[in-house]
């Protein structure tokens, strides 16, 4: 079973396109992020929800929003699409429990995202 | 704010050899966790090792082991017995004790060398 999943894999698009990325995990996890890895493999967070709650927004252009409509559920939606939002975009999950030995954070298999 | 630093952008080594990859962080907590992360060239990231910063004693599975020195601030992997499989990119991670963000190193992209 996968643990979390994104879809879709790959996203090959035009500029100024809108598109979303959904992402779903089955580990019963509270809190779920949006990672951007760039060309040089930089990992940064953009995103992240605990309980269908807004708690990390990073500088990150509105034209991106995120949404939770349930716990096990974060999509991202990306507006009017731009060249430099080509990436590879991952989701994430863990569970906030203090004492938790499985407290790492899970991710998805990541999309690839092309703006041509 | 918690940065967590690869200071080797790149590393090799010789199949079957050790090679160990260095990370240092910046915090001023005395409850953490840290993580090494391995992604392949399948892009997968995938948890190799955790270290729990209360514990003491190195994390170890199977050929990966952890250099953890709690007032040097530093997290070392080290792979024993190098394989080809062992090809990717290596992340170092830091978790506050409480919360739920995490800090990523940049990053070290392991060669191995049949």
């Amino acid at each position: 079973d996968t643990a979390v999943s994104q879809t879709p894999k790959y996203l090959v698009t035009q500029m100024g396109n809108d598109k979303s990325i959904k992402c779903e995990q089955n580990l019963g996890h509270d809190t779920m992020y949006w990672y951007k890895q760039d060309s040089k493999k930089f990992l940064k967070i953009m995103f992240s929800y605990n309980n269908k709650e807004l708690i990390i927004n990073e500088t990150v252009p509105n034209r991106f929003s995120p949404k939770s409509p349930d716990k096990a559920h974060l999509n991202l939606h990306i507006n009017s699409l731009e060249l430099g939002d080509s990436a590879v975009y991952f989701c994430a999950s863990s569970q906030d429990h203090r004492g938790d030995s499985y407290n790492e954070q899970f991710f998805g298999p990541g999309t690839r995202l092309t703006v041509l | 704010a918690q940065t967590v630093t690869q200071s080797q952008p790149e590393m090799s080594v010789q199949e079957a050899e050790t090679v160990t990859l260095s990370c240092t962080y910046d915090t001023s907590e005395s409850d953490y966790y840290l993580f090494w992360y391995k992604q392949p060239p399948s892009r997968q990231m995938i948890l190799v090792i955790r270290q729990e910063a209360y514990k003491q004693q190195n994390a170890t599975e199977n050929r990966f082991s952890v250099n953890f020195q709690k007032a040097a601030k530093s997290f070392s992997l080290k792979i024993s017995d190098s394989q080809l499989g062992d090809a990717a990119m290596y992340f170092c991670a830091y978790r506050r004790g409480f919360g739920n963000q995490f800090y990523f190193g940049t990053g070290t992209s392991l060669t191995v060398i049949p």
